[in-house]
């Protein structure tokens, strides 16, 4: 299995919602990364994990909240978003952290807040 | 800042022509550089990757040229197909980043059949 899964594909919310995305992969990959993209721009990095640790939080409003309650799944909470924030969220994963190391990526969770 | 700067922003090709996409960068410290493919609605994909003790890669009809002199690297597409139509990013990244990949802004490729 090579893949890299995320749900939902896509997701509307308010303001003041709470909403959960979550990523899991069954590579046996021990680390896992959240990425931002928007329309016609390259991903941006937002958070990596490592062996189930936050590795890097690229100074990340805490309006979103990284979450890998084990090697698998990695989840990213979402609490008064602003509508700046509707873009694709990525999830990827890899062996580990050298360069070398090829990121697979999902497919991505559509977001858009209203 | 970006750490790697790409070009062209978007291309159009006709089906059997060569595509070329160049990027550079500044930083003698990156020892990788992998190019993503993304498909519209899809995650990016690697499509191919590099070191810089090498000069030249090549897997099927995609080959990377690197020039480590002038910091320069370029994707090549020989007998390009509507189905390589797509958003090409290349990328930099080395061993100290922990796994964090310097992305260039992408080139649209538009392949007409």
């Amino acid at each position: 299995d090579t893949e890299v899964t995320q749900t939902p594909k896509h997701l509307v919310m308010g303001m003041t919602n709470k909403k959960s995305l979550k990523c899991e992969q069954h590579m046996g990959h021990r680390a896992m990364y959240w990425y931002k993209q928007k329309a016609k721009k390259p991903p941006e990095l937002m958070f990596v994990y490592s062996y189930e640790k936050l590795s890097i939080n690229e100074s990340v409003p805490s309006r979103f909240s990284p979450e890998c309650p084990n090697s698998s799944l990695l989840n990213l909470h979402l609490h008064a978003l602003q509508p700046e924030d509707s873009a694709l969220y990525l999830c990827a994963s890899s062996p580990g952290l050298a360069p070398i190391n090829e990121q697979f990526f999902g497919p991505g969770t559509r977001l858009t807040v209203l | 800042q970006q750490q790697v700067k790409q070009s062209p922003q978007s291309l159009i090709v006709q089906k059997g022509g060569i595509s070329i996409i160049n990027c550079a960068y500044e930083n003698t410290a990156f020892d990788y550089f992998p190019w993503y493919q993304q498909f519209p609605g899809k995650g990016p994909a690697l499509l191919i990757a590099i070191r810089p003790d090498v000069s030249e890669k090549k897997e099927g009809r995609f080959t990377i040229s690197f020039n480590k002199s002038a910091k320069q690297f370029s994707l090549h597409i020989m007998d390009s197909q509507p189905g390589d139509s797509a958003t090409y990013f290349c990328a930099a990244s080395r061993g100290s980043t922990l796994g964090r990949l310097y992305f260039g802004r992408g080139t649209q490729l538009t392949v007409w059949p």
